[in-house]
């Protein structure tokens, strides 16, 4: 138990589908990520947000949209994907932006039909 | 573009027999860390070795981290069948941005 949780652990949904992934941190940190991990493939980083902030697009396609209300929360909105989105989407969360170890949920494995 | 190489991709041993895996990186990093992910299941932050760092121990572990060389090394001591989970280099670059490599799958058996 990293501190860090995310919901649902597994999801399936259709290409003309819309839905959400919910992540929490528990650590008081102040900076959260979301990361793609495919197989076969070193794990991607998506979206960095520091104090809320968005500082990072890592060139994601517009059907993924991040939200973060809050430095506890982050969301990742799906809609319209693609069946090579099919991953397990990790969340994670660091006391800063920069230095610091990461601390990473157990992420939800999406599947994509 | 990948930074962090892992090598071996596999690696099989014996329980109580060492582990070693080594990562190459190409630029320049502030830090380098390693992490280890059961299978299916989240990263666990093992060490971090900054780049004024030559080695860091923490338990069973051990990392060494040569600049010069561009290349760390994961000295797992003493394994034990729980030990069985990929091992992941990850360097922050210039950029602060953390890059995975695609990890070492090391296998302990009982």
């Amino acid at each position: 138990e990293t501190g860090v949780t995310q919901t649902p652990r597994h999801l399936v949904m259709g290409m003309t589908n819309k839905k959400s992934l919910k992540c929490e941190q528990h650590l008081g940190h102040n900076a959260m990520y979301w990361y793609k991990q495919s197989a076969k493939k070193p794990l991607e980083l998506m979206f960095v947000y520091n104090f809320k902030e968005q500082t990072e697009n890592n060139s994601v396609p517009s059907r993924f949209s991040p939200e973060c209300p809050n430095s506890s929360h982050l969301f990742l909105h799906l809609h319209t994907l693609q069946p090579e989105d099919s991953a397990l989407y990790l969340c994670a969360s660091s006391q800063a932006y920069r230095g610091e170890e990461q601390y990473f949920g157990p992420g939800t494995r999406l599947t994509v039909t | 573009s990948q930074q962090g190489e892992e090598d071996p991709q596999a690696l099989s041993i014996q329980e109580g027999e060492n582990a070693t895996m080594n990562c190459s990186y190409k630029t320049s990093i502030n830090n380098l860390q390693w992490y280890r992910q059961n299978s299916g299941r989240g990263l666990v932050h093992l060490i971090l070795i900054r780049s004024n760092e030559r080695e860091k121990h923490s338990g069973r572990l051990r990392v060494t981290l040569d600049t010069s060389k561009k290349s760390s090394s994961l000295l797992i001591t003493a394994s034990r069948a729980a030990d069985t989970a990929s091992y992941f280099c990850a360097t922050e670059g210039s950029n602060y941005k953390l890059t995975f490599g695609k990890g070492t799958l090391l296998t302990v058996n009982p």
